[in-house]
């Protein structure tokens, strides 16, 4: 699986949209986008993902750039609990044994 | 949403003992279960995949004769950590891709083991 990049730590004011970016240059063309959260001294939890095309849900936007190159996760307004560890994984859709493997993410900070 | 449990979800115990954490599908059938372990302030590392009836799969430099993982029906998949020590005190996370999807995986909500 195509390895990530995302900066070690962001703040945000709460109530403002967080963007938090993720550099995926290697990521082949049936490998998708995957953004997880971790909150403190808790298990991951299932943000987004996506293929190609912008995708949204309850919780947040993924904004893809078109050569897939990497990508942008927005929470449209934070709040305090969404302080958390935000991580983006690219992988293969599909597959029985395909895994999660976690880089080292960005702290979210949103600050009151 | 799904939900994977696990317990005990807080174990000390002392040095040279063995512990087993249980992890749980509770409204879904799980082929795949995945274990992971994390440090303070680090990522998660996975240790192993279990797939339902079968032996686990350990990644690189992880000993499969102390962490042996059991993965005996489609909503249950053990952890022991035999003959424990200090350096084993960790933050184990199990995890469960639903028999439905390959693309769905949900994460139970940790173990904290202190060894002392």
């Amino acid at each position: 699986d195509a390895k990530t990049t995302q900066p070690t730590s962001m703040d945000c004011a709460e109530g403002r949209a967080a963007n938090l970016p993720c550099n995926h240059s290697t990521i082949s063309g049936n490998e998708y986008v995957y953004w997880y959260r971790q909150i403190h001294s808790q298990g991951p939890q299932y943000i987004i993902h996506g293929l190609k095309n912008n995708e949204t849900n309850e919780m947040a936007s993924l904004i893809i750039t078109e050569d897939r190159k990497s990508s942008t996760l927005i929470l449209p307004h934070a709040t305090l609990r969404d302080t958390a560890v935000y991580y983006c994984i690219v992988r293969v859709y599909g597959g029985a044994t395909n895994k999660l493997i976690f880089g080292t993410g960005t702290l979210l900070a949103v600050q009151p | 949403g799904a939900v994977v449990s696990q317990h005990p979800s807080r174990v000390i115990c002392k040095s040279g003992t063995s512990v087993k954490i249980e992890c749980r599908s509770l409204d879904f059938q799980a082929t795949t279960m995945f274990w992971y372990r994390q440090f303070p302030k680090k990522s998660l590392m996975l240790m192993a995949t279990s797939n339902e009836g079968s032996k686990a799969t350990y990644e690189q430099g992880v000993e499969k004769d102390k962490f042996l993982i059991n993965h005996a029906s489609l909503t249950l998949s053990t952890l022991t950590v035999t003959s424990a020590h200090p350096e084993d005190s960790s933050f184990y996370i199990c995890s469960a891709r639903a028999r439905r999807s390959y693309n769905e995986q949900f994460f139970g909500p940790g173990t904290r083991l202190t060894v002392l």
